[in-house]
Order: structure tokens, then sequence, then C-alpha cells
């Protein structure tokens, strides 16, 4: 099946501990994002990757790093987790050959919270 | 500035009907237009796409609008069902960045028996 996959779904930390929450696709597609979604202000781009070990930032890149040294894999790390990061988090990924339609395939969301 | 706006209150309407969503947008000028269905505690599922030089897309029961004069697109559902509740999502290119989509907030539709 198709599908992006996330790991934790559900996560509680604490200030300042550094967590990493992995996605995976098996589409092979090239492009993959990583998007929040808080109440009131929607989706917005965290970082992006255009192919491996291509990887630029998006709107709200502040408190986090990424990387993308597989095709498949593509983790968002947060270094020193604050409370303003806690969010709802999709990873999400698309095709290169279906750029013309830019559809992005997300992964179910990992819902973090940083006391 | 730039903004992109979705109704904020639920939409309830009764199955059978016709379900209408809007999407309006500010300062921005797409090449397309997206919608996406977002069920609680999933992620959001690509629907439609319609482009600036179209005025409507049909898919089964689902029709999309897109006026660029207005700067508007319109959500149809029609023949509504209860399994049609959801939160529906409107993207558009950004200006900027590669792959730049910028999403509205969503309006949550809710389709009583």
């Amino acid at each position: 099946e198709a599908q992006v996959t996330q790991n934790p779904r559900y996560l509680i930390t604490v200030t300042g501990k550094k967590l990493t929450v992995t996605c995976s696709q098996n589409m092979n597609h090239e492009y993959m994002s990583w998007y929040r979604q808080d109440p009131g202000l929607g989706l917005r781009q965290i970082y992006y990757s255009m192919n491996v070990e291509v990887t630029d930032k998006g709107d709200v890149p502040e408190g986090y790093k990424v990387s993308r040294k597989e095709k498949r894999n593509f983790p968002l790390i947060l270094e020193s987790p604050s409370p303003n990061q806690t969010s709802l988090y999709f990873c999400a990924s698309s095709s290169k050959a279906e750029i013309i339609n830019n559809e992005q395939f997300f992964g179910p969301g990992t819902r973090l919270t940083v006391l | 500035s730039q903004k992109i706006e979705q109704n904020s209150e639920a939409l309830n309407i009764q199955e059978g009907k016709t379900a209408t969503l809007t999407c309006n947008y500010t300062n921005y000028s797409p090449a397309y237009l997206q919608w996406y269905r977002q069920d609680p505690g999933r992620g959001p599922v690509f629907l439609l796409l319609i482009r600036e030089n179209e005025k409507e897309k049909r898919k089964e029961r689902l029709k999309v609008t897109f006026d660029t004069t207005l700067k508007q697109s319109l959500f149809h559902i029609t023949a509504s069902q209860p399994a049609d509740s959801a939160t529906y999502l409107c993207a558009l290119d950004g200006d900027t960045g590669f792959q730049k989509l910028v999403f509205g907030t969503g309006t949550r539709l809710l389709v009583s028996p």
C-alpha cells in the first residue's frame, strides 16, 4: 500500500529534550515536506526537500532541523524543543513526475506536546 | 498582505443537500488551487485541483469552480452524505518557493442524516 508513515504518532516531552520524528514514504517520491498545523493558522511548511541531500527552509523553520540521507526518509529534528512547538505535525511527499499537479500525500500526523 | 481565507464556522447541512464551501484569497496570483479533505486525527487527502484557466472541474459528486477575478474558489458536494462530514482545506501555489503550497485553515462540514 502506497503510504507515508510517521513515528511516533503521539509524544509528550519536556523543554530542551532533543527529539526526532521520523517520516518514511514508499512511493519513491522525490519531494518531501514537513508541516505543522495549529488552530486558526492552518498548515504551515517547516522544511522541504527536493531530493537526497537537498533541503531548504519553509515558512517556519526556526527551532527545527531536517535531513535527507535516503530518498524514502525525511526525519524532523527538534534539538531543544520549547512549548511553542506544541503542535500537530505532518510529513508529506509528492512526485517529481506529477509536479504539475503538486498533489501532496500526507502522513497520519504526530501530535507533539512540549511541557 | 497575502491571505487565504475559509469560513471558520462549521457548515451544517442535511443529507441529500448540496454543500458549498468557499475559499477566498488576497494578493496571490495562483496558477492552480487544490482542495483536500481532512478527517479528525488524520492527514489531509487530496481531492481536486483546478487551474487558473479552468472555470470548473468535476469529480463524481464534487465540483470546484475558480474565479480569478473574484479571487475565489467554490467547492460543492452534491447529494451530501454523513460520510462527507470532515474538514475541507483549500490550498494554492504561493508566489515564492519551490512547490510552495499555502493552505487555508479549513471549513468543517457536518452532514446530518
